[in-house]
């Protein structure tokens, strides 16, 4: 299973709303609502802040949000900040045989 | 606190093995699934392999499949990863990750920091 397609790069100024995409097919993303996004900080490990399309775990802030609308995912940072400057990357059901696809990854910058 | 300790890593040359452990810390271990996500240095995240809370689940990736064995011991809170036959492609940052359920799709609410494998001859 390929992996899910994500913008290379997304910028912002403080304050601002970004959306980050995530596209897949109908046997990955279009067919089921089991889409999670992880936020991952240099020399970190991944931290989820959506799952199962938009979900947000406890603690996560309410400036994330996520959605989907036929075969891509979507995920909202609103009202940036310094601290949303990371890499995220999307993951979803990828099937049978590849139970997790994970997308290509997505840096943000906060300008 | 939800902790998850992985050790293991290490330097091994092509075609030999390599036993990771997971370590966990701070909830119920036997209730849920958990999984192995690899990352090489740089680059994006793959997932390798999962497990759900009893073991009657197991599922990997294709490019392992075959060669990696994921198993857990629930009387340790502990997730493992038997790697043979490792290949130079198999370089990584390997991570703990912890289900949100104890078993089906389970996405990855906790993570270990990862531990280093380095396949080179």
């Amino acid at each position: 299973q390929s992996a899910l397609t994500q913008p290379a790069s997304v910028s912002g100024s403080p304050g601002q709303s970004i959306t980050i995409s995530c596209t897949g097919t109908t046997s990955t993303i279009g067919n089921y609502n089991l889409v999670s996004w992880y936020q991952q900080h240099p020399g970190r490990a991944p931290k989820l802040v959506i799952y199962e399309g938009n979900k947000r775990p406890s603690g996560v802030s309410g400036r994330f949000s996520g959605s989907k609308s036929g075969n891509t995912a979507s995920l909202t940072i609103s009202g940036l900040q310094e601290e949303d400057e990371s890499d995220y990357y999307c993951c979803s059901y990828g099937g049978f045989s590849t139970p997790y696809v994970f997308g290509t990854g997505t840096k943000v910058t906060v300008l | 606190e939800v902790q998850l300790v992985e050790s293991g890593g290490g330097l091994v040359q092509p075609g030999r093995s390599l036993r990771l452990s997971c370590a966990a810390s701070g909830f119920t271990f036997d209730d849920y699934a958990m999984h192995w996500v690899r990352q090489e240095p740089g680059k994006g995240l793959q997932w390798v392999s999962g497990i759900s809370w009893d073991s009657s689940d197991i599922n990997y990736a294709v490019s392992v499949r075959g060669r990696f064995t994921i198993s857990r011991d629930n009387a340790k809170n502990s997730l493992y990863l038997q790697m043979d036959s490792l290949r130079l492609e198999d370089t990584a940052f390997y991570y703990c990750a912890k289900g949100i359920y104890g078993s089906g799709h389970t996405d990855f609410d906790y993570w270990g920091q990862g531990t280093l494998v380095t396949v080179s001859s």
